[in-house]
């Protein structure tokens, strides 16, 4: 298995811009987790999914996050508009026992200008 | 989301020495996890310890736990240059699964 890919690896944009960001979770697993990372803050989590379903999105920050999952092999998390305070580094992992064993992406840096 | 205790923040020792690095939490658990993170990378998971357990051993690693003093410490015997990265303890103390983070602590070996 590939393990957690997650795309863009790297993403600039502009304040005010539409950003996505893209997640393929390790087949089998049942449950993605969305999670961001800044020097300040740590590691945080966002929202997280079991079998598709959205269970705990008390993580994200404002309305401008949302984020979704179509089918198990696929999520989006979406910042619309974006915000300089938005920069940090976010990590996709995926996870078949729950909150153990967690497999993450190799994150996603966003830096919005 | 709140932040376990590690320490120290920094570590920097000499290939082929000890590393250890400690872990502290605020309230019951049923296990702890470690993790890795290399530099620009996702983190790694090492090792869950449950609360019924003390002690575990992986290769080069050993966690230990306490939870009468709500501690774990891991430890990575003869260290190695591919050691330097950050590490990171993860409890399950929150609900919902939100595992509670610590800081981490970085860990350089120097050749």
């Amino acid at each position: 298995d590939a393990g957690v890919i997650q795309s863009p690896r790297h993403e600039v944009t502009e304040m005010g811009q539409e950003v996505t960001l893209r997640c393929k979770p390790i087949s089998g697993h049942d449950y993605l987790f969305w999670y961001r990372q800044t020097m300040m803050r740590g590691l945080e989590l966002l929202i997280y999914f079991n079998n598709n379903v959205p269970i705990d999105d008390s993580g994200m920050p404002e309305d401008r996050f949302s984020a979704k999952m179509p089918n198990a092999s696929f999520s989006t998390l979406k910042i619309q508009p974006s915000e300089p305070r938005d920069s940090a580094v976010y990590f996709c992992a995926s996870s078949g026992q729950g909150y153990e064993k967690l497999f993450f992406g190799s994150g996603t840096q966003l830096s919005v200008l | 989301s709140q932040q376990g205790e590690e320490d120290p923040q920094a570590l920097s020792i000499q290939e082929g020495e000890n590393a250890t690095m400690n872990c502290s939490y605020k309230t019951s658990i049923n296990n702890l996890q470690w993790y890795r993170q290399n530099s620009g990378r996702g983190l790694v998971h090492l090792i869950l310890i449950r609360s019924n357990e003390r002690e575990k051993h992986s290769g080069r690693l050993r966690v230990t736990l306490d939870t009468s003093k709500k501690s774990s410490s891991l430890l990575i015997t003869a260290s190695r240059a591919a050691d330097t990265a950050s590490y990171f303890c993860a409890t399950d103390e929150g609900s919902n699964y939100q595992l509670i983070w610590g800081a981490g602590t970085k860990l350089i070996i120097k050749p």
